[in-house]
């Protein structure tokens, strides 16, 4: 069974703070994404990563980035956390082949005060 | 851009009675379509997929979904509800595919299944 692991349930960080999100996955999957998911709006695709190193923009990048020095890992950052980041932080994996399902961790609920 | 929706926020059915989650889709070309569910303070987990084939889709946990290119739609179905089967569930189509294998999936606004007993 594929395995993504998100270092935290839960996290409550102050305006201003930097914030890093972490996520590691046990399959050898070249395909990592970060998604956002809020009420009402579903899930939101903030960044992808197809490969160690590479790194793309997703629906809502703005005030986020990413690390992908490891195949297995992939940091989520805030690089100056605001309060309208409170969010469930979802990370999945992929295998590249067509019509692979994303396999998810179990999430990280950020707040921002 | 590829876009799926789901125009039902709720659905309420009693245990023991089939249920019905719906998804629509607007693509060009062929979709890659997705069902997953997420219970309360998990992930998503992955139930089933449509991408080419048989129309109806067999996935996990009882749960079948029926493509249907005239209406483009992608309902998702189970003969007989389970109080376990509450939770929220999404459709999901791919958008996208590029030569190194990435594709990304762009997921609906989900619908809350509640299954009374």
């Amino acid at each position: 069974d594929v395995k993504v692991t998100q270092s935290s349930r839960y996290l409550v960080k102050r305006t201003g703070e930097k914030v890093f999100l972490e996520c590691v996955q046990d399959m050898d999957h070249e395909n990592m994404f970060w998604y956002r998911q809020d009420p009402g709006l579903g899930l939101r695709l903030i960044y992808f990563s197809y490969d160690v190193k590479m790194k793309e923009k997703g629906d809502i990048p703005e005030g986020y980035s990413v690390s992908r020095e490891k195949k297995e890992r992939f940091s989520l950052i805030l690089e100056s956390a605001s309060t309208n980041q409170t969010s469930m932080y979802l990370c999945a994996s992929s295998s590249p082949l067509r019509g692979a399902p994303l396999h998810f961790g179990n999430g990280t609920r950020l707040t921002v005060t | 851009a590829q876009s799926v929706a789901q125009p039902e926020d709720q659905v309420n059915v009693a245990e023991g009675n089939p249920l019905t989650v719906k998804c629509t889709y607007s693509v060009s070309g062929n979709p890659y379509l997705f069902w997953y569910v997420q219970y309360p303070n998990r992930g998503l987990q992955f139930l089933l997929k449509y991408i080419t084939g048989d129309n109806l889709v067999k996935g996990s946990y009882g749960f079948e979904a029926e493509f249907n290119k005239s209406q483009t739609s992608f309902h998702l179905k189970k003969p007989s509800a389970l109080v376990s089967d509450s939770a929220l569930y999404f459709c999901a189509v791919r958008d996208g595919w590029m030569n190194t294998g990435f594709q990304k999936l762009v997921f609906g606004t989900g619908t809350r299944l509640l299954v009374s007993p």
